[in-house]
């Protein structure tokens, strides 16, 4: 069974710019949820998704969004980068359960 | 406020010996508790979890021990190998959740663990 994909891997962006980061959840799974890691503040929750749906959201600013689709596959974009958006942005499926299958992640860079 | 709680930043044991990873956390409404293993450029791997109504939990070489009083919970590794050097995340849940809610993981900052051959 193939693992949750994320694409692209590596992003370089400079300020105001926006980037669009897509997921693909293992085959079956009907939640979708983004994380972003960085060295201070270690995993934070951003949003989650199941059908479709926003079912969750963390304190993240309003720049953050994502999106569902029907097949499951998911979006985020940040608008207007700030240099502190520097990251790497987690994507996890789950069917769902408390058991979540994390991809590798993408790295964005802001300069 | 940091909810969940790994105040080692890193640790380095023998291999072969036992690695104890410690995580604290504030929340009282946590009720399942999870670590998480992850190495460079990959995504966290779930790798053993506990629900509140156990005080331990058991995987091969893998312990996970839960003290609710002392809102506390450890990981041990029993014997430690090389292969398991990385950064070891725990992670909670708060109680109320169902089979088919929405699963909002608070995570620790992690702690670096190295397996000295």
């Amino acid at each position: 069974k193939a693992g949750v994909t994320q694409t692209p891997r590596y992003l370089i962006k400079t300020r105001g710019q926006q980037v669009t980061l897509s997921c693909s959840p293992i085959s079956g799974h009907r939640s979708v949820s983004w994380y972003q890691q960085t060295p201070g503040q270690g995993l934070q929750f951003l949003f989650e998704y199941f059908s479709e749906t926003q079912r969750n959201k963390g304190n993240f600013p309003g720049r953050f969004s994502g999106r569902q689709f029907s097949n499951s596959r998911s979006e985020m974009n940040v608008s207007t980068l700030e240099l502190g958006d520097s990251a790497l942005y987690l994507c996890a499926s789950s069917f769902p359960s408390e058991k979540l299958f994390f991809g590798s992640g993408t790295q964005l860079s802001v300069l | 406020d940091q909810q969940v709680k790994q105040n080692s930043p890193s640790l380095s044991v023998q291999e072969g010996r036992i690695s104890i990873l410690n995580c604290d956390y504030t929340n009282s409404m946590f009720d399942y508790f999870l670590w998480y293993k992850k190495y460079p450029a990959e995504g966290p791997t779930f790798l053993i979890s506990i629900s509140s109504i156990k005080d331990k939990n058991e995987d091969g070489r893998f312990t996970v021990f839960l003290n609710k009083s002392a809102k506390h919970l450890s990981l041990h590794i029993v014997p430690s190998q090389p292969g398991d050097s990385a950064v070891y995340f725990c992670a909670a849940i708060p109680g109320g959740y169902s089979g088919a809610g929405s699963y909002q993981l608070t995570f620790g900052k992690g702690t670096k663990l190295s397996v000295i051959p």
